[in-house]
Order: structure tokens, then sequence, then C-alpha cells
């Protein structure tokens, strides 16, 4: 069964701060998607990121960067030199190779605070 | 500017009513999603579509129905609301085939009382 993991619940940092956020992911699937989605107090769910099992590669948007590592299992999510406005809800999702379903972790609630 | 479109922002339903949640996207999207949204339980899908007049249940689907009856609207029925099912509402939608990510709406955050 999938199954996606984010140990943190709540993280706060001050402005500036590096940040990682956790994700672990379970599948018995070879092939399957990771996603990042951020969740701002306005409410809707954004889109921020979707990789394929066959691609490890590290990707960096600006001051977001994505840690991809079969071996472990995880799909980490950094944001440097953080701003206020990243403030949000970030969900992780998996969805194994032709599903249409995506499985989504609990969710870390990132503060940052001025 | 494509989107999906809840049809209510905040709701405050009596126990026993039936209540209705509508959910329409303009991205000609054939999959539909309803899930819920609870503190520490992250989504939790209710029910999916993957065409018109098509339902599948998901994880939780209990107290909870569906109907689409056009490809671009989506509702989700509570046929006699309960306090447990006071949560966040969102719905989002996807193109066929696997491995597209979700577009959502903003979220219906119901409260029964």
């Amino acid at each position: 069964a999938q199954k996606v993991t984010q140990a943190q619940t709540e993280i706060s940092v001050v402005e500036k701060e590096d940040v990682t956020l956790d994700c672990v992911y379970e599948t018995r699937d070879t092939t399957y998607y990771l996603f990042w989605y951020k969740q701002p107090p306005s409410g809707e769910l954004v889109f921020l990121i979707r990789r394929n099992s066959f691609d490890e590669q590290n990707e960096i948007s600006g001051r977001y960067s994505w840690n991809f590592q079969k071996s472990t299992s995880s799909f980490n999510f950094t944001i440097t030199a953080s701003q206020v406005v990243d403030s949000a809800v970030y969900f992780c999702a998996l969805s194994d190779w032709g599903a249409q379903k995506l499985v989504f972790g609990q969710g870390t609630r990132l503060t940052i605070n001025p | 500017d494509v989107k999906v479109t809840q049809s209510s922002r905040y709701l405050v339903k009596r126990t026993g009513e039936k209540v209705f949640l509508e959910c329409v996207q303009d991205m000609d999207h054939e999959n539909m999603f309803w899930y819920r949204q609870d503190p520490g339980l992250g989504l939790r899908l209710i029910y999916f579509s993957y065409d018109v007049k098509m339902k599948e249940k998901g994880d939780i689907p209990e107290g909870y129905s569906v109907s689409r009856e056009k490809k671009e609207r989506f509702s989700l029925i509570l046929e006699s609301a309960s306090t447990n099912q006071t949560s966040m509402y969102l719905c989002a939608s996807s193109p066929a085939g696997g491995g597209y990510g979700y577009t959502f709406g903003s979220g219906t955050r119901l409260t029964v009382v």
C-alpha cells in the first residue's frame, strides 16, 4: 500500500533562515510520481513540483530546492533564506504510475517569523 | 485563468440536514476528486470520478455520496449531516491518465452544529 509520512507537524523559524521539510514515502511500485503542494492561509493548494521515479536529479527553483533519494525513499523540500510569505502548510504526495489518485502526507505547518 | 470553483467558502448546517457541496472546473478535466482535510490527518479521499456518471469510493466514503451529471460539475452530498463531518472539504480535478497533479479549489469549511 502507498503511504506518505511527513513527520514534522509544525516548524517555526525566523525569517532568512533555511528550512527543510521532510517527506518519506512507501510504495511497492518501481515507477511513481512525487509531488509537493503549498496551502497558504487562503486555503487553496498550489502545485509546486512533480518528479518521476526515473529522475533522481535534484531540482532548484529560485529559493526552493528538492532532494529526491530513492535509496531512502525520501523527497525533501528546502527553502533557502525563508520569507514570511513562505508561511503555509506544505503537503507531500505520491501517485503510482498510471494511477489517477494522489496519496497525501499529513502536512507540515511552516511559520516564518519576522 | 483556469480554475476549480467551490460554491461556498463557509457553510454552517444543522445535524440531520442534507448538505450539497458543489464543485465546477473549467479545464475539461476527466477526473474530479473530493477530499476532506482535518488537522493531523492530512487530506483523505472521499470519492472520485473518472468520467460523467462514474464514481469510485475513496478511503472514507461513509456518510457521503456524489453526483456527476456533467463533466465540469462534481457534487458531494452529505445525506444526513453529523457533527463529525465538520471539516474542510477540498475539490480537485486532473486530466485523464496517471501522473498528473491536481488543480484544487479554495475549499469549503463546513461546520455542523
